[in-house]
């Protein structure tokens, strides 16, 4: 089975900390994807990478930056994090020119809470 | 930009009954996919189901099965037999491929909850 592993389920963060969020795939794929998911809005797309060393921001990529230095891994960086930025984040991967025939795999998810 | 709208934000249904999830979308494109993910208490998110924009047919998987009207817009999602299973966040999405690029786009989702 393909697998997407956040590294954490739940995180509690204070105002003004740096958080790395960590995505980890073992399938090879060369894309990979931050959302973040609110209560009736959806989820909307932070930064993808469809290469290592390579990204593009998403539509709501202000507070928050992506490291891929690895092909297998992807980092979501709040840089000063923000009660706003309370929220789901998830982390998904695909083939490049896979998505459209396979869809995405997911991760299960990190519940981020700044306080 | 594309735009996916989902105007259900919560339905019920009652167990082996069927029940049919809206979806509307925008885009300038001809050619496209659309998708319906599922996301259980587990947060996980599953593939539901996917239609191809050229394809005329519409997709089924077993008890899912959609109704595609490209001239409308439209993707609507169908589940027959509902099973208590079912009960989670289905989220219809939009993935247009012109350019390489394969984002989706989700709509704000719907909570469907099936009572035994």
């Amino acid at each position: 089975d393909v697998k997407v592993t956040q590294s954490s389920r739940y995180l509690v963060k204070r105002t003004g900390e740096k958080v790395f969020l960590e995505c980890v795939q073992d399938m090879d794929h060369e894309n990979m994807f931050w959302y973040r998911q609110d209560p009736g809005l959806g989820l909307r797309l932070i930064y993808f990478s469809y290469d290592v060393k390579m990204k593009e921001k998403g539509d709501i990529p202000e507070g928050y930056s992506v490291s891929r230095e690895k092909k297998e891994r992807f980092s979501l960086i709040l840089e000063s994090a923000s009660t706003n930025q309370t929220s789901m984040y998830l982390c998904a991967s695909s083939f490049y020119s896979g998505g459209a025939k396979d869809g995405y795999t997911f991760g299960s998810g990190t519940r981020l809470t700044v306080v | 930009a594309q735009t996916v709208t989902q105007s259900q934000p919560e339905m019920s249904v009652q167990e082996a009954e069927t029940v049919t999830l809206s979806c509307t979308y925008d885009t300038s494109e001809s050619n496209y996919y659309l998708f319906w993910y599922k996301q259980p208490p587990s947060r996980q998110m599953i593939l539901v189901i996917r239609q191809e924009a050229y394809k005329q047919q519409n997709a089924t998987e077993n008890r899912f099965s959609v109704n595609f009207q490209k001239a409308a817009k439209s993707f609507s999602l169908k589940i027959s037999d509902s099973q208590l299973g079912d009960t989670a966040m289905y989220f219809c999405a939009f993935m247009n491929t012109q350019g390489g690029s394969e984002k989706l786009v989700f709509g704000k989702g719907m909570k469907l909850t099936v009572n035994p």
